[in-house]
């Protein structure tokens, strides 16, 4: 069990490039999210998913897109990347237990924006 | 609207000592609250996940209480060791029934041998 992977580890983009993340899990989780970790700030809700091929937003989705074509891919899109931008991203997944749902993330994405 | 406040942000004690991490949420609606454990560079680790009817969970030698009518939490760990060095997050539902979670900015614990 890999459990939740993401690619790439690192990235460095140049502003108005585009690129996109990709998050796997093989735990058969409902339940899949996008965070952006910033210092200071904590770990913010970019969009998540309750099943495939559905997606929603969460506290800061502007500037970025995602898609959940397959349960157990989840991906997040950057049309334009700004220096604002430059964050650690991760992917966590759940089984969509209510009262008992624990989330499993990922070891992070590092992308820097110049 | 939910926020979730941590202090302090940074903690050093010796090697053995029994300490407390505090997290504290504005509105007590909540159905769960969690712990997690982030090495640097590293994801989150689930610790210990409370549901609202309960008042605590162990694993361990950490052990977490919720006190909903406070908006409060503790996570208690005992006699800590230098593998302990880590940073602590707590997160909450951002409303009762959904699950979009509000994260803790962490208590940055270091463990000194």
């Amino acid at each position: 069990n890999a459990g939740v992977t993401q690619t790439p580890k690192f990235r460095v983009l140049k502003t108005g490039q585009s690129m996109t993340l990709l998050c796997a899990q093989d735990m058969n989780h409902e339940y899949m999210y996008w965070y952006r970790q910033d210092p200071g700030m904590g770990l913010r809700l970019i969009h998540y998913s309750v099943g495939e091929g559905t997606t929603a937003k969460g506290e800061v989705p502007d500037g970025y897109n995602v898609s959940r074509l397959k349960k157990q891919n989840f991906l997040l899109g950057l049309e334009s990347a700004a220096p604002s931008q430059t964050s650690v991203y991760f992917c966590a997944s759940s089984k969509g237990q209510g009262r008992a749902d624990t989330q499993y993330f990922g070891p992070g994405t590092r992308l820097t924006v110049l | 609207k939910q926020e979730v406040t941590q202090i302090p942000a940074a903690l050093s004690v010796p090697e053995g000592e029994n300490l407390v991490l505090n997290c504290s949420f504005t509105d007590s609606a909540i159905y769960n609250l969690q712990w997690f454990r982030q090495d640097p560079g590293k994801g989150l680790t689930s610790l210990l996940l409370i549901q609202s009817s309960q008042r605590e969970q162990t694993s361990g030698r950490l052990n977490a209480s919720l006190d909903k009518s406070s908006g409060r939490s503790t996570l208690y760990i005992a006699a800590s060791q230098p593998g302990d060095s880590a940073t602590y997050l707590c997160a909450v539902p951002a409303t009762s029934g959904t699950y979009k979670y509000i994260f803790g900015t962490g208590t940055r614990l270091k463990v000194l041998a």
